[in-house]
C-alpha cells in the first residue's frame, strides 16, 4: 500500500529552528510537496522537490532523498505566525497526490 | 492570484438530504479535485476531473457524485447525506501540466450532517 508518515505534533520556540520529517512509500514518485494549513483555512503551497537535495526559499527549506523515501521541511527563525499544520504529499506514478495526516506545529514565545 | 471559491463555509444538513457543494476557479485550470479532510487523517480524494464532463473516482467515491458542466465549476453531490459524511470538504484545482503540478485550494466547506 501507499503510506506517508509524519509526526502528529511538534512544539518549538519563537526564533528557533524546527525540522519536520516525512517518510513515504508510494507506487512511483513524481515529486513531493509541502503545504501549510492554518487552522480553519485552506492548505497553501510551500515547496516541491523532485530531485534529491535541498531547496531553499527564504526561511523555509525542503530536502529530499528519493533513495531513502525521506523528506524534511526546515523552518528557521520561527515566528508565531508559523503555528500551523504542515502537510507532506507525494505524487505517485499516476500523478495522484498521496497525503500525510499533517504535523501540527505549535510555536511558544 | 489564483482564486478557488466554494459556495459555503459552513453547512448543516439532515440525514437523507441531497447536498450540493459548489466550487469555482478563475484560472482556467484543467484539473479539479474534491477532497475530504478529517482529524488525524490525510486529505482523501473523493473525485477529480481532467476536463469538462470528465470525472474519475478517487479513493473514497462511495456516497458521492460530481458534475463538471463548465471548465471553471466542479460540483460535489451527496445523494443522501449520512452522519459519517460530516467533514471538511476541500476543492482544489491545478494546471494539466507544469513544473510543479501545484494544487490551489478553496477555503473549504465544513459540513455537519445531523
Amino acid at each position: 500500500g501507499q503510506n506517508i508518515d509524519q509526526p502528529t505534533e511538534m512544539t518549538a520556540t519563537e526564533g528557533a529552528i524546527v525540522q519536520i520529517n516525512c517518510t513515504y512509500q508510494t507506487s512511483g514518485f513524481n515529486g513531493l510537496f509541502w503545504y501549510q494549513q492554518h487552522a480553519g483555512e485552506a492548505p497553501t503551497f510551500l515547496s516541491y522537490n523532485v530531485l534529491d537535495g535541498l531547496e531553499e526559499k527564504g526561511r523555509f527549506s525542503s530536502f529530499l532523498s528519493r533513495s531513502k523515501g525521506y523528506s524534511y521541511l526546515l523552518l528557521k527563525e520561527l515566528q508565531m505566525k508559523d503555528s500551523a499544520s504542515y502537510l507532506c504529499a507525494v505524487m505517485d506514478s499516476n500523478y495522484q497526490l498521496i497525503w500525510g495526516a499533517g504535523t501540527k506545529l505549535i510555536i511558544k514565545p | 492570484d489564483v482564486k478557488v471559491t466554494q459556495s459555503s463555509r459552513y453547512l448543516v444538513k439532515r440525514t437523507g438530504e441531497k447536498v450540493f457543494l459548489e466550487c469555482v476557479q478563475d484560472m482556467d485550470h484543467e484539473n479539479m479535485f474534491w477532497y475530504r479532510q478529517d482529524p488525524g487523517l490525510g486529505l482523501r480524494l473523493i473525485y477529480f476531473s481532467y476536463d469538462v464532463k470528465m470525472k474519475e473516482k478517487g479513493d473514497i467515491p462511495e456516497g458521492y457524485s460530481v458534475s463538471r458542466e463548465k471548465k471553471e465549476r466542479f460540483s460535489l453531490i451527496l445523494e443522501s447525506a449520512s452522519t459519517n459524511q460530516t467533514s471538511m470538504y476541500l476543492c482544489a484545482s491545478s494546471l494539466e501540466s507544469g513544473p510543479t503540478y501545484e494544487q490551489y485550494f478553496g477555503p473549504g466547506t465544513r459540513l455537519t450532517v445531523t
